[in-house]
């Protein structure tokens, strides 16, 4: 079965730049779609088809899809951005999540 | 304002049923594939089922084939989850989701609903 893998946590310094992955076989042939969690929320989605962004999602976050990786990126992190974060992949009709990744602003 | 609402949550024994509702509203709902996805407590998102606009294809995740089936009703703008022979491990917080317009993604959540399976 397909499987997308992420790093369990990252750390940033506000106002720095966070870059999350997410890697599987040749993720870039597929669409990839990026969500963000908070503590006791549903999720929310930031990035569709690799590089979109829904309306309302700040323009600080952006996504690219190559090759097995696809990457999150958020630039000028701010503390509200703090939170988990998961890939996901529509695979054959069937949905495919990431572990999540954990980002951490300090 | 798109709004999916689950209801039907709670606390079941082991090998018992549970049936899940979500009523839609704020959109087309009879054009649109709809998924269910879960999160068991502290754990990541775990897809659990799709089913299309007019109930011709279903997909279920392999944890749930057999046990598991989804169903919408389009004149209620309502999606279910029928949940059979329920397990410790079905424990989870489950969400009634709306797939994006092209597909591929999930672009609305709703709150949620917690099922508890215990003896």
């Amino acid at each position: 079965s397909y499987e997308l893998t992420q790093p369990p946590s990252v750390s940033v310094s506000p106002g720095q730049t966070a870059s999350i992955t997410c890697s599987g076989d040749k993720l870039g042939d597929k669409y990839a779609s990026w969500y963000q969690q908070k503590p006791g929320q549903s999720p929310v989605l930031v990035i569709y088809q690799d590089t979109k962004r829904p309306s309302g999602i700040p323009e600080r976050f952006s996504g690219s899809n190559s090759g097995n990786t696809a990457t999150l990126t958020i630039s000028g992190t701010q503390a509200m951005d703090e939170a988990d974060y998961y890939c996901q992949a529509w695979v054959s009709n069937t949905v495919v999540f990431g572990g999540g990744t954990k980002l951490t602003v300090l | 304002e798109v709004q999916l609402v689950e209801s039907g949550g709670g606390l079941v024994q082991p090998g018992g049923s549970l049936r899940l509702s979500c009523a839609a509203s704020g959109f087309t709902f009879s054009s649109r594939w709809m998924s269910w996805v879960r999160q068991a407590p502290g754990k990541g998102l775990e897809w659990v089922a799709n089913i299309n606009q007019d109930v011709s294809e279903k997909y279920f995740v392999d944890s749930v084939k057999g046990r598991f089936s989804i169903s919408r009703d389009n004149a209620k703008n309502s999606l279910y989850l029928q949940m059979n022979s329920l397990r410790a491990e079905d424990t989870a917080v489950y969400y009634c989701v709306k797939v994006g317009l092209q597909r591929g993604y999930f672009d609305y959540w709703g709150q949620g609903t917690l099922i508890t399976v215990s003896s």
